[in-house]
């Protein structure tokens, strides 16, 4: 159980592009999904927190125009890169979550990004 | 501010027992995860710690003392398919999850 998928698994898109990303919670529901950022030999940097029907909390130095969040039913949560630049490539994971006290965050298998 | 601390990377021998620390200061402690993570690859889940002690399961078990804001994740029996990071993350009082920067672990034959 706790599966988490990702779509598109990798993309590669042109510079000024606008990129969706989607993130699905399978076979539960997901309260809170978080968006995370990793570039190459770099620890994972956390992007947002997103609930459903609520806007996203965005981690400070974060663009929230430019990386759109949309949590709308408790088993999706999509971003969207918009305007991509190639310094946005670039590996996108999600996670999901089920219960807050608890916290164990399920990793979808991410989303390499990449903008000529 | 709240910080995590792990090494950044150890080298180890196949079939050898390896162990990774963790200390951490965080506002609030709500729990321990420690994940792996093979490179190209998302993080998967290895263990959870909210109480001080050790939990075990198979080869790799994980230490906790609150007091001291420490832990270890013990891994025997190295395999080669064991070289990956191993990250540690604290839940805080707010219920955010507090990553460390991960320690790459490298095994040699």
């Amino acid at each position: 159980g706790a599966v988490v998928s990702q779509h598109p698994s990798w993309v590669i898109c042109k510079s000024g592009t606008s990129v969706k990303i989607e993130c699905r919670s399978l076979d539960f529901q997901a309260t809170t999904m978080f968006w995370y950022r990793q570039f190459p030999k770099q620890s994972l940097m956390l992007m947002a927190t997103s609930n459903e029907g609520s806007k996203a909390t965005y981690e400070q130095g974060v663009e929230k125009d430019k990386f759109l969040i949309n949590h709308a039913s408790l088993t999706l949560s999509t971003l969207t890169v918009t305007s991509a630049h190639p310094e946005d490539s670039s590996f996108y994971i999600c996670s999901a979550r089920v219960d807050r006290d608890y916290n164990e965050q399920f990793f979808g298998p991410g989303t390499r990004l990449t903008v000529l | 501010g709240q910080n995590i601390d792990q090494p950044t990377e150890m080298t180890a021998t196949e079939g050898a027992i390896v162990q990774i620390n963790c200390t951490y200061q965080t506002s609030g402690f709500n729990g321990l995860f420690w994940y792996q993570q093979h490179a190209g690859e998302a993080p998967t889940f290895l263990s959870y710690n909210v109480l001080d002690g050790l939990e075990e399961k198979g080869r790799f078990s994980s230490f906790l003392s609150r007091s001291k804001g420490y832990s270890y994740l013990l891994l025997k029996e190295l395999q080669m398919k064991d070289s990956a990071s191993y990250l540690c993350a604290v839940t805080d009082s707010n219920y955010q999850l507090i990553w460390g920067a991960g320690t790459k672990l490298i095994i040699k034959p």
